[in-house]
C-alpha cells in the first residue's frame, strides 16, 4: 500500500541554522510527493511539490529532492527564520487513488 | 481566486444542537474533501465528493452528514455530537485526484463539542 514515513519532531532550531525533515514513503508506480505547512491555528498550505523522479521542489528557500532510489523527499533550508516555526507534513498522491497519504507532521520552532 | 473559504472559523456547540459547517471554492475544483483534525496529528480523510457526488465515505458516523449543492459548495451538517468530535475540520479540493497540484485547503472551523 501506500504510506509515508516522517521525521519524529519537534524540532527546536536557533535562527539561521540549517533545516533537514526526513521523509521517506512506500508506494507502487509513481506517486507526487508533496510538503504542506501548517502555522498555528491555520490550516494547510502547499509549500512545495514533485510530480516525477529527480524533480526538486523549491519555494520560500525550501527544497526538496525526488529521490526514487531512495524513495525519500526530505525537506531541507539552509537558513530557517523565527517565521518559519510550523507543523510541516509530507504527503503522497497516487494517480490510482483519491486521497492523500500524510506522514505524522514535524514540529519546528525556531527560536531567535 | 485561488482560495477555499470556510465559514465559521470558530464553533461552540452543545451535544444535542444542530449545526453546519460551509465550505466554497471558485476555482473549478470538481473534487472536494472534508478532513478532521486533531492537535498535533495529521488530517484524517471523512468524505470525498467528486463532480458533486460522495465517491468516498472513510466509515463516518452518521451524525455528521456531507452534503455537495453544486461544484463550488460544500457543506457538513453536524447532529448530536460528542466531546470527541471537538478538533479543527478542514475543507479542501482539488483538480481531478490533486496528482499534479496537490489539495488547495481551507483554514478551518474549530469545532468544541460541550
Amino acid at each position: 500500500g501506500n504510506s509515508v514515513t516522517q521525521m519524529e519532531g519537534p524540532v527546536t532550531l536557533s535562527e539561521e541554522a540549517f533545516l533537514t525533515i526526513n521523509c521517506t514513503y512506500t508506494a507502487t508506480g509513481y506517486p507526487s510527493l508533496f510538503w504542506y505547512v501548517q502555522y498555528p491555528g491555520e490550516g494547510l498550505q502547499l509549500l512545495l511539490k514533485a510530480t516525477k523522479a529527480d524533480d526538486k521542489g523549491s519555494n520560500k528557500g525550501f527544497e526538496a529532492t525526488y529521490r526514487k532510489e531512495t524513495t525519500s523527499f526530505h525537506l531541507e533550508k539552509g537558513s530557517v527564520q523565527v517565521s518559519d516555526s510550523a507543523v510541516y507534513f509530507c504527503a503522497l498522491s497516487h494517480n490510482t487513488g483519491n486521497q492523500f497519504y500524510f506522514g505524522t507532521g514535524t514540529s519546528l520552532t525556531v527560536i531567535p | 481566486d485561488t482560495e477555499v473559504t470556510q465559514t465559521p472559523k470558530h464553533l461552540v456547540m452543545g451535544m444535542t444542537n444542530k449545526k453546519s459547517l460551509k465550505c466554497e471554492q471558485h476555482m473549478g475544483h470538481r473534487a472536494m474533501y472534508w478532513y478532521k483534525q486533531k492537535a498535533k496529528k495529521p488530517p484524517e480523510l471523512m468524505f470525498v465528493y467528486s463532480y458533486e457526488k460522495l465517491s468516498i465515505n472513510e466509515s463516518v458516523p452518521s451524525r455528521f452528514s456531507p452534503e455537495c449543492p453544486n461544484s463550488s459548495l460544500l457543506n457538513l451538517h453536524l447532529h448530536a455530537l460528542q466531546p470527541e468530535d471537538s478538533a479543527l475540520y478542514l475543507c479542501a479540493s482539488s483538480q481531478g485526484k490533486g496528482y499534479f497540484d496537490g489539495y488547495t485547503f481551507g483554514s478551518g472551523t474549530r469545532l468544541t463539542v460541550v
